[in-house]
């Protein structure tokens, strides 16, 4: 069965600094790869996927992720971060079937500190 | 254009009661899916309808069922409800089935059961 690890529940970084969330999956074959971010009191919005090719995948923001199959790794970077980053951000997978169920792993929250 | 858009957005019932939430995809959106997801925890998927037609179903009781309608919009029916019901529920909707293009997801409606 598929499932999500997002190592640490809760990242503070200061305003500029980088961030990095981690990710990792297991799952029998390589699925589909999500991050979604969360504002308070609003649903989720795609930040960005992975479903094939280049495994250095842009989205929203300046947010990037990398894909590395050897480590069943989707972890999250954004080179500078900015006050509104802060908020709830969710590592996804789906599996490669005829429906899209996706797991989401447990969060973590991002703090940015002035 | 209108995103995915849910409702009530708020809602507080007692425990035994029954509740109906509604959801409205993107339009051109075909496929609808529901999540659960309760406080500091990531969302947990309960049904994907398709072509209103049930696609996936996750490990949720048979208090739960949903059901898609012709204009794709769908409800979610929660019977005997509990205290450990109370969460917020999320719809999400997609342009076709099993294409991964990634979920839209609505705000919410924030259930409470007392």
């Amino acid at each position: 069965a598929q499932s999500v690890t997002q190592l640490g529940s809760h990242v503070s970084v200061s305003e500029g600094a980088l961030v990095l969330l981690r990710c990792n999956y297991s799952s029998s074959v390589p699925p589909y790869l999500f991050w979604y971010v969360q504002y308070p009191n609003q649903g989720l919005q795609l930040l960005l996927k992975y479903t094939t090719g280049a495994t250095l995948v842009k989205g929203i923001n300046g947010f990037e992720a990398e894909f590395k199959k050897s480590e069943t790794s989707f972890h999250l970077t954004k080179p500078s971060a900015h006050m509104s980053d802060a908020a709830e951000y969710f590592c996804a997978v789906s599996e490669r079937t005829s429906y899209d169920k996706v797991i989401f792993g447990p969060g973590t929250s991002l703090s940015v500190i002035p | 254009d209108a995103g995915v858009t849910q409702s009530p957005t708020h809602l507080i019932k007692t425990r035994g009661q029954h509740v109906t939430l509604r959801c409205s995809p993107i339009s051109g959106h075909k496929s609808v899916s529901w999540y659960q997801q309760v406080l500091g925890q990531g969302p947990q998927f309960i049904f994907q309808y398709y072509e209103k037609e049930e696609r996936g179903r996750g490990n949720f009781p048979d208090r739960f069922s949903a059901r898609q309608f012709p204009n794709y919009s769908s409800e979610l029916n929660v019977n005997a409800l509990l205290l450990g019901d109370s969460a917020l529920y999320l719809c999400a909707s997609s342009l076709e089935l099993g294409r991964h293009y990634g979920y839209t997801f609505g705000s919410g409606t924030r259930l409470t059961v007392v």
